[in-house]
């Protein structure tokens, strides 16, 4: 069974400073993860994803996150983070045992930037 | 290329009503998939279709949901009938899964907001 982690359900953060969304996962299979946003009132974009090519992904908007097996980690980083960021953020496994390629999202982690 | 459409955007309605939702994916994704999100939560899966027919229908109170992906194009969800606890967002997602460049990568709608009163 494959599981996902997210470590904090809020962060706050200042306009201008980095940005960490911390991510654990657990899954049988060589996993395939993404990281999702969803702003208010609006549908799930995907900003990055990992399918095991580069353990350093990049994604849309400047956010990056590093695959780490032995961690099992998927950490989602930004260098400077700014208004629009605010949103909500998903960490998902995708594992495709049985043929299904089901994916299995995290609780969700709250960013809030202030001025 | 045109996104996942649905709709209605929001409905409410009362407990032990019905209500149905429409899903039309992105053109050419064999796979259609239908979440809830609940308040707080991340989406859980209720049903993954693959062309016409149901991949994962294990998350799906079978007793009164039900969906249909008629023609293997677009999809219906509907609840019948409704329960308070079944106040959520319904996503629905498309992929091109099992085959094309991307399969992994679901494409979300910007889902239907239904409170049950």
């Amino acid at each position: 069974a494959q599981s996902v982690t997210q470590l904090d359900s809020h962060v706050s953060v200042s306009e201008g400073t980095p940005v960490l969304l911390r991510c654990n996962y657990s899954s049988s299979y060589s996993p395939s993860l993404f990281w999702y946003v969803q702003h208010p009132n609006k549908g799930l974009q995907l900003l990055l994803k990992y399918t095991s090519a580069a353990t350093l992904v990049k994604g849309i908007n400047g956010f990056e996150a590093e695959f780490k097996k032995s961690e099992t980690s998927f950490h989602l980083t930004k260098p400077s983070a700014h208004m629009s960021d605010a949103a909500e953020y998903f960490c998902v496994v995708s594992d495709r045992a049985g043929g299904g390629n089901k994916l299995t999202f995290g609780t969700g982690t709250q960013l809030k930037v202030e001025l | 290329e045109a996104g996942v459409a649905q709709s209605p955007r929001y409905k409410i309605i009362e407990k032990r009503q019905s209500v149905a939702f429409w899903c039309n994916p992105i053109s050419g994704h064999a796979t259609l998939y239908w979440y809830q999100q609940i308040l707080g939560q991340g989406p859980k899966l209720l049903i993954q279709f693959q062309n016409n027919g149901v991949v994962d229908d294990s998350q799906l109170p079978k007793d009164r949901f039900s969906a249909e992906r008629l023609k293997g194009v677009d999809s219906t969800l509907k609840i019948q009938p409704a329960k308070l606890e079944d106040s959520a967002v319904y996503l629905c997602a498309s992929s091109s899964y099992p085959g094309g460049e991307g399969r992994d990568t679901q494409y979300f709608g910007p889902g239907t907001r239904l409170t049950v009163l």
